[in-house]
């Protein structure tokens, strides 16, 4: 199985601050990476996909890049509503379509 | 408009035997993938498996191989998820989730949509 491993797990922030979210691959998976946020009580929804093309509808403060092995979340300018866990997910190999950890993005 | 609607919440008792759904609408469900994420109570997201209800092509994560039995129904476009003995650490809410392109399948794979989720709770 690939393994993703996030960084960090859970993080302090701010309304307004710039967050990174890291997430790296035991083997290189090309591009076939995707971010997902969860709130809780919630299901998951899509907000990368493909390392970098943001889903219809979500904010475009999110923004993904990376290939290979490393990738990284990007949150502009942090909003209330951003407040969630965010979960990598690779789908260059299966089975399984392995996620990462998760990160809890919290208010400082 | 794609809705995957989940059946509702479980409360069994271990060694009992149990199946969930997904029902599927607003989308040709022979067509994309749909699979299965277990949550853990306070955990992460696992990725337990996924069919293609066009040919019933079934793949599972190796945790669930053999734990789990992941079918389709495409008269009533529904997925289903089925224990034949639950057992305690089976208690987590289970999410169906419709695949974007999928194995064999060219270009970007990802689930663009989810169920609601279904609570399933065994007791010892």
């Amino acid at each position: 199985d690939i393994q993703m491993t996030q960084s960090p797990s859970s993080l302090s922030a701010s309304v307004g601050d710039r967050v990174t979210i890291t997430c790296r691959a035991s083997q290189s998976i090309r591009s076939y990476l995707n971010w997902y946020q969860q709130k809780p009580g919630k299901a998951p929804r899509v907000l990368i996909y493909g390392a970098s093309n943001l889903q219809s509808g979500v904010p475009s403060r999110f923004s993904g890049s990376g290939s290979g092995t490393d990738f990284t979340l990007t949150i502009s300018s942090l909003q209330r509503e951003d407040f969630a866990t965010y979960y990598c997910q690779q789908t260059y190999s299966y089975p399984p379509y392995t996620f990462g950890q998760g990160t809890k993005l919290e208010i400082k | 408009e794609v809705q995957l609607v989940q059946s509702g919440a479980e409360v069994k008792k271990s060694g009992q035997a149990l199946t969930i759904s997904c029902k599927a609408s607003g989308y040709s469900f022979t067509k994309y993938w749909i699979g299965w994420v277990r949550q853990l109570p306070g955990k992460g997201l696992e990725w337990m498996g996924i069919i293609y209800p066009g040919d019933f092509d079934t793949r599972y994560g190796p945790s669930f191989q053999g734990q789990v039995t992941i079918s389709a129904d495409t008269s009533s476009s529904t997925a289903y998820l089925q224990w034949s003995s639950l057992q305690a650490s089976d208690t987590a809410t289970y999410y169906c989730t419709r695949y974007w392109g999928g194995p064999w399948m060219a270009g970007d794979c990802y689930s663009d949509h989810w169920g609601q989720g279904t609570q399933v709770t065994v007791s010892s």
